[in-house]
Protein backbone atom coordinates (compact mmCIF):
# COMPACT_ATOMS: atom_id res chain seq x y z
CA UNK A 1 0.00 0.00 0.00
CA UNK A 2 0.92 3.53 -0.64
CA UNK A 3 1.73 5.63 1.55
CA UNK A 4 -0.13 8.60 0.31
CA UNK A 5 -2.85 7.55 -2.32
CA UNK A 6 -4.08 9.97 -5.33
CA UNK A 7 -6.31 9.63 -7.85
CA UNK A 8 -4.16 10.60 -11.05
CA UNK A 9 -7.08 11.99 -12.41
CA UNK A 10 -7.76 14.00 -14.78
CA UNK A 11 -10.21 15.43 -13.39
CA UNK A 12 -12.29 18.01 -15.86
CA UNK A 13 -14.45 20.64 -14.20
CA UNK A 14 -16.24 24.11 -15.85
CA UNK A 15 -14.90 27.04 -14.94
CA UNK A 16 -16.66 28.56 -12.02
CA UNK A 17 -17.36 24.71 -10.74
CA UNK A 18 -16.22 23.27 -7.45
CA UNK A 19 -13.25 20.87 -7.07
CA UNK A 20 -12.85 18.34 -5.43
CA UNK A 21 -9.38 16.63 -4.91
CA UNK A 22 -9.21 13.59 -2.52
CA UNK A 23 -5.95 11.92 -0.59
CA UNK A 24 -5.81 9.04 2.10
CA UNK A 25 -2.79 7.84 3.68
CA UNK A 26 -1.58 5.13 5.68
CA UNK A 27 0.20 6.24 8.53
CA UNK A 28 -2.01 6.80 11.72
CA UNK A 29 0.65 9.06 13.20
CA UNK A 30 0.95 11.68 10.63
CA UNK A 31 0.73 15.07 12.11
CA UNK A 32 0.26 17.72 9.32
CA UNK A 33 -1.02 17.47 6.00
CA UNK A 34 -0.16 19.83 2.80
CA UNK A 35 -1.67 20.71 -0.42
CA UNK A 36 0.87 21.89 -3.31
CA UNK A 37 0.22 22.84 -6.86
CA UNK A 38 2.27 22.35 -9.87
CA UNK A 39 2.10 23.34 -13.25
CA UNK A 40 4.27 21.89 -16.07
CA UNK A 41 7.51 22.57 -16.12
CA UNK A 42 7.57 24.09 -12.70
CA UNK A 43 8.23 23.54 -8.75
CA UNK A 44 5.48 22.05 -6.45
CA UNK A 45 3.95 25.50 -4.65
CA UNK A 46 2.45 25.38 -1.24
CA UNK A 47 -1.23 26.28 -1.08
CA UNK A 48 -2.65 24.99 2.32
CA UNK A 49 -1.70 23.28 5.56
CA UNK A 50 -3.63 22.09 8.13
CA UNK A 51 -3.04 19.78 10.84
CA UNK A 52 -6.44 19.46 13.23
CA UNK A 53 -9.51 17.43 12.45
CA UNK A 54 -12.24 20.02 10.64
CA UNK A 55 -12.31 22.38 7.83
CA UNK A 56 -9.55 25.01 7.35
CA UNK A 57 -10.40 27.55 4.28
CA UNK A 58 -7.87 30.22 2.36
CA UNK A 59 -9.67 32.13 0.04
CA UNK A 60 -11.55 30.11 -2.40
CA UNK A 61 -9.61 26.86 -0.77
CA UNK A 62 -10.77 24.55 1.44
CA UNK A 63 -8.48 21.70 3.04
CA UNK A 64 -10.63 18.80 5.02
CA UNK A 65 -9.31 16.83 7.16
CA UNK A 66 -10.16 13.58 8.86
CA UNK A 67 -8.14 11.42 10.99
CA UNK A 68 -10.53 8.98 11.83
CA UNK A 69 -10.83 8.28 7.99
CA UNK A 70 -7.00 9.13 7.01
CA UNK A 71 -8.27 11.42 4.59
CA UNK A 72 -7.60 14.86 3.04
CA UNK A 73 -9.46 16.70 0.70
CA UNK A 74 -9.25 20.40 -1.14
CA UNK A 75 -11.92 21.92 -1.86
CA UNK A 76 -11.37 24.93 -4.83
CA UNK A 77 -14.62 26.88 -5.57
CA UNK A 78 -14.97 29.20 -8.79
CA UNK A 79 -12.37 27.12 -10.59
CA UNK A 80 -10.83 29.13 -13.10
CA UNK A 81 -8.88 27.97 -16.22
CA UNK A 82 -5.57 29.34 -14.38
CA UNK A 83 -5.93 26.35 -11.66
CA UNK A 84 -5.29 23.70 -14.17
CA UNK A 85 -2.55 22.00 -12.76
CA UNK A 86 -1.22 18.66 -11.12
CA UNK A 87 -2.23 18.98 -6.99
CA UNK A 88 0.28 17.03 -5.09
CA UNK A 89 -1.09 15.80 -1.67
CA UNK A 90 1.99 15.68 1.24
CA UNK A 91 1.61 14.42 4.14
CA UNK A 92 4.45 14.57 7.25
CA UNK A 93 4.65 11.33 8.45
CA UNK A 94 7.41 12.60 11.27
CA UNK A 95 11.33 11.94 10.71
CA UNK A 96 12.03 15.06 9.13
CA UNK A 97 10.21 14.25 5.64
CA UNK A 98 7.34 15.10 3.65
CA UNK A 99 6.25 11.91 1.30
CA UNK A 100 3.70 12.69 -1.28
CA UNK A 101 1.10 11.72 -3.12
CA UNK A 102 1.69 10.98 -6.87
CA UNK A 103 -0.73 13.95 -7.49
CA UNK A 104 -4.08 14.56 -9.10
CA UNK A 105 -4.34 16.39 -12.62
CA UNK A 106 -7.16 19.04 -12.54
CA UNK A 107 -7.79 20.31 -15.76
CA UNK A 108 -10.80 23.68 -15.60
CA UNK A 109 -12.43 24.39 -18.97
CA UNK A 110 -13.38 28.02 -19.93
CA UNK B 1 15.47 37.91 -4.27
CA UNK B 2 15.04 33.85 -4.66
CA UNK B 3 14.11 31.81 -1.52
CA UNK B 4 15.75 28.31 -2.84
CA UNK B 5 17.82 28.47 -5.95
CA UNK B 6 19.14 25.68 -7.91
CA UNK B 7 21.93 25.46 -10.79
CA UNK B 8 22.07 24.77 -13.25
CA UNK B 9 18.55 24.53 -14.22
CA UNK B 10 19.14 21.92 -17.30
CA UNK B 11 22.27 19.68 -17.35
CA UNK B 12 22.60 17.20 -20.22
CA UNK B 13 25.08 14.55 -19.86
CA UNK B 14 27.06 11.47 -21.25
CA UNK B 15 26.75 8.07 -18.92
CA UNK B 16 29.46 7.68 -16.83
CA UNK B 17 30.16 11.47 -16.12
CA UNK B 18 30.23 12.78 -12.85
CA UNK B 19 28.16 16.13 -12.19
CA UNK B 20 26.69 18.20 -9.48
CA UNK B 21 24.16 20.55 -8.62
CA UNK B 22 24.01 23.20 -6.09
CA UNK B 23 21.63 24.23 -4.07
CA UNK B 24 21.17 28.01 -1.92
CA UNK B 25 18.34 29.04 0.46
CA UNK B 26 18.26 32.72 2.28
CA UNK B 27 14.82 31.68 4.04
CA UNK B 28 17.22 31.19 7.19
CA UNK B 29 15.55 27.83 6.87
CA UNK B 30 17.53 25.11 9.23
CA UNK B 31 16.33 21.51 7.14
CA UNK B 32 17.57 21.21 3.29
CA UNK B 33 16.27 18.66 1.13
CA UNK B 34 17.23 16.70 -2.09
CA UNK B 35 13.77 15.32 -4.19
CA UNK B 36 13.65 13.39 -7.15
CA UNK B 37 10.40 13.65 -9.11
CA UNK B 38 10.54 11.01 -11.87
CA UNK B 39 8.99 11.33 -15.45
CA UNK B 40 5.27 10.42 -13.80
CA UNK B 41 5.79 13.00 -11.72
CA UNK B 42 6.16 11.25 -8.63
CA UNK B 43 8.45 13.46 -5.76
CA UNK B 44 10.19 11.34 -3.59
CA UNK B 45 12.90 12.28 -0.92
CA UNK B 46 16.52 11.21 -1.29
CA UNK B 47 18.27 13.17 1.19
CA UNK B 48 17.33 15.64 4.31
CA UNK B 49 20.01 17.93 6.47
CA UNK B 50 19.10 19.57 9.55
CA UNK B 51 21.96 22.61 10.28
CA UNK B 52 24.39 20.78 8.52
CA UNK B 53 23.76 16.97 9.73
CA UNK B 54 22.09 14.33 7.84
CA UNK B 55 18.61 13.16 8.63
CA UNK B 56 17.60 11.49 6.36
CA UNK B 57 18.83 8.80 3.38
CA UNK B 58 16.27 7.26 1.27
CA UNK B 59 18.04 4.36 0.37
CA UNK B 60 19.94 5.82 -2.48
CA UNK B 61 22.75 4.63 -4.16
CA UNK B 62 26.01 5.60 -3.18
CA UNK B 63 27.06 7.21 -6.24
CA UNK B 64 24.59 10.27 -4.98
CA UNK B 65 26.66 12.24 -2.34
CA UNK B 66 25.30 15.44 -0.89
CA UNK B 67 27.27 18.08 0.79
CA UNK B 68 26.14 20.65 2.96
CA UNK B 69 28.85 23.27 3.93
CA UNK B 70 26.68 25.11 5.86
CA UNK B 71 22.96 25.30 6.92
CA UNK B 72 22.30 27.50 3.43
CA UNK B 73 23.77 25.04 1.37
CA UNK B 74 23.37 21.81 0.24
CA UNK B 75 24.83 20.47 -2.92
CA UNK B 76 24.51 16.87 -4.80
CA UNK B 77 27.51 14.90 -6.20
CA UNK B 78 26.39 12.18 -9.19
CA UNK B 79 29.04 9.74 -9.81
CA UNK B 80 28.88 7.56 -12.65
CA UNK B 81 25.53 9.13 -14.39
CA UNK B 82 23.26 6.18 -15.55
CA UNK B 83 20.14 6.91 -17.99
CA UNK B 84 17.99 5.86 -15.02
CA UNK B 85 19.24 8.95 -13.28
CA UNK B 86 17.29 11.10 -15.85
CA UNK B 87 14.88 13.17 -13.73
CA UNK B 88 14.01 16.32 -12.19
CA UNK B 89 15.81 16.96 -9.01
CA UNK B 90 14.29 19.34 -6.50
CA UNK B 91 15.60 21.11 -3.74
CA UNK B 92 13.69 22.39 -0.53
CA UNK B 93 14.00 23.84 2.46
CA UNK B 94 11.67 24.16 5.86
CA UNK B 95 11.88 24.94 9.30
CA UNK B 96 12.40 22.16 11.71
CA UNK B 97 9.40 20.07 10.70
CA UNK B 98 9.61 18.54 14.10
CA UNK B 99 8.94 22.09 15.80
CA UNK B 100 6.72 23.83 12.90
CA UNK B 101 4.33 20.70 12.33
CA UNK B 102 1.97 23.19 9.84
CA UNK B 103 5.19 24.45 7.81
CA UNK B 104 5.33 23.27 4.21
CA UNK B 105 8.41 23.13 2.27
CA UNK B 106 9.58 25.95 -0.24
CA UNK B 107 11.24 24.40 -3.68
CA UNK B 108 13.56 25.50 -5.64
CA UNK B 109 12.92 25.95 -9.48
CA UNK B 110 14.44 22.30 -10.00
CA UNK B 111 16.99 20.77 -12.10
CA UNK B 112 16.16 18.32 -15.33
CA UNK B 113 19.23 15.94 -15.59
CA UNK B 114 19.35 14.05 -19.09
CA UNK B 115 21.61 11.27 -19.59
CA UNK B 116 22.60 10.19 -22.65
Amino acid sequence: QKEVEQNSGPLSVPEGAIASLNCTYSDRGSQSFFWYRQYSGKSPELIMSIYSNGDKEDGRFTAQLNKASQYVSLLIRDSQPSDSATYLCAVNTGFQKLVFGTGTRLLVSP
Amino acid sequence: DTAVSQTPKYLVTQMGNDKSIKCEQNLGHDTMYWYKQDSKKFLKIMFSYNNKELIINETVPNRFSPKSPDKAHLNLHINSLELGDSAVYFCASSQDPDTRRDYGYTFGSGTRLTVV
